[in-house]
């Protein structure tokens, strides 16, 4: 089976925590690519960050920081010092193989109150 | 650049209505794809395409056509609108198949009464 999974429906946080979004995926297929996307309430969906299969460096861009597993098929995301503005809903997805075909796991809805 | 943009925003119809909704983008990108949204359940693909004049069926296709006839448009069609069609629907696009991430529009609020 192909799936991406984030447990965690609705996170809500004070500003300045830190906060770790949840993301587990399944995959038969050896060669893969992982993304997260943003989505605020604007409703258009941001790219954040792609990671491909042969790759598990882990990966900081400012508050945002991504934690590749594949020993135990995650890839997490972690925000710093949270702020306003992070409030979101957050989506982890799959690429398997060569399908090109993005799976999306269920979401994660950030709210980071004042 | 306007992106990847959508027409029309909103819409409401009644059962049995058809309608197309427009994506166009002027990336120069090979690759476009039509998700719905729905609470809890992330975003599903309806159809994709790898080019002009091609379209292929994703996880949902069932009661939605497509048509790609010029690169940079991508259609999406309900022939018979039903109420489980009542979604939010996203159109994407990208330069390649695998790798690279997805652009997206900004969605259609579509009702089916």
């Amino acid at each position: 089976a192909q799936k991406v999974t984030q447990a965690q429906t609705e996170i809500s946080v004070v500003e300045k925590e830190d906060v770790t979004l949840d993301c587990v995926y399944e995959t038969r297929d050896t060669t893969y690519y992982l993304f997260w996307y943003k989505q605020p309430p604007s409703g258009e969906l941001v790219f954040l960050i792609r990671r491909n299969s042969f790759d598990e460096q882990n990966e900081i861009s400012g508050r945002y920081s991504w934690n590749f597993q594949k020993s135990t098929s995650s890839f997490n995301f972690t925000i710093t010092a949270s702020q306003v503005v992070d409030s979101a809903v957050y989506f982890c997805a799959l690429v398997p193989g060569n399908t090109g075909k993005l799976i999306f796991g269920q979401g994660t809805t950030l709210q980071v109150k004042p | 650049n306007a992106g990847v943009t959508q027409t029309p925003k909103f819409r409401v119809l009644k059962t049995g209505q058809s309608m197309t909704l427009l994506c166009a983008q002027d990336m120069n990108h090979e690759y476009m794809y039509w998700y719905r949204q729905d609470p809890g359940m992330g975003l599903r693909l309806i159809h994709y395409s790898v080019g002009e004049g091609t379209t292929a069926k994703g996880e949902v296709p069932d009661g939605y056509n497509v048509s790609r006839l010029k690169k940079q448009n991508f259609l999406l069609g309900l022939e018979s609108a039903a109420p489980s069609q009542t979604s939010v629907y996203f159109c994407a696009s990208s330069w390649g198949y695998s790798y690279n991430e997805q652009f997206f529009g900004p969605g259609t609020r579509l009702t089916v009464l």
